[in-house]
């Protein structure tokens, strides 16, 4: 099956300081691509929808000037937490939609990434 | 509504035993399922959908039901095995919004 990989898949850093995030889908091109953000013991929370060669959708209550979203090309979308606080540590999911056409219909199927914990000190 | 992130229930079967994992979700108009499995420390992972033009769909030691009157998702595991503990969600969308998730569900299974 289609593989999404994150990097780093663990990450410290110091308060004020910025981490980028990177989602790399490995075997197919996705035009769509998700971040989510978890934080213990509770479930997945949509972030943002990011799409190639265009602006993301950010849900609400996430401000967009923290949590930067770049989907430059077809495989790879990046989400950097600027001037990271210890209130941002959390567990970043990213996940890819790969759209693959089933006779004279179109297939949607998201995968997930690994995740990337972010703890900042 | 719409279904957000809750802290998570739990569930604990003997190994052997059927899981039964239920999901209730707010949107009507949402027209296709999925259930995932989470690991510890990893991402989902799919493990069945369904969509709203069906109330029963089967997978290998899997089943998941839909009920659209009550707006209810179950899923159910058939013979539990140490392996399937892990956190269950189920995931709502429509062809209008992207994906939501539910709750999630803590399954542990004791030996």
């Amino acid at each position: 099956g289609a593989v999404v990989s994150q990097h780093p898949s663990r990450v410290i850093c110091k308060s004020g300081t910025s981490v980028k995030i990177e989602c790399r889908s490995l075997d197919f091109q996705a035009t769509t691509m998700f971040w989510y953000r978890q934080f213990p013991k509770q479930s997945l929370m949509l972030m943002a929808t990011s799409n190639e060669g265009s602006k993301a959708t950010y849900e609400q209550g996430v401000e967009k000037d923290k949590f930067l979203i770049n989907h430059a090309s077809l495989t790879l979308s990046t989400l950097t937490v600027t001037s990271a606080h210890p209130e941002d540590s959390s567990f970043y999911i990213c996940s890819a939609r790969d759209l693959r056409e089933r006779g004279d219909k179109y297939q949607e199927t998201q995968y997930f990434g690994p995740g990337t914990r972010l703890l900042v000190l | 509504g719409e279904s957000v992130g809750l802290h998570l229930p739990t569930l604990s079967v003997q190994e052997g035993d059927n899981s039964i994992i239920n999901c209730a979700y707010s949107n009507s108009a949402s027209d296709y399922f999925i259930w995932y499995k989470q690991e510890s420390g990893k991402g989902p992972q799919f493990i069945i959908d369904i969509r709203s033009n069906m109330d029963k769909r089967q997978g290998q030691r899997v089943t998941v039901l839909l009920n659209k009157t009550v707006k209810h998702l179950s899923l159910q595991i058939a013979a539990t095995q140490p392996g399937d503990s892990a956190v269950y969600f189920c995931a709502e969308k429509t062809d209008a919004r992207d994906m939501r998730f539910g709750a999630g569900t803590r399954l542990t299974v004791k030996p």
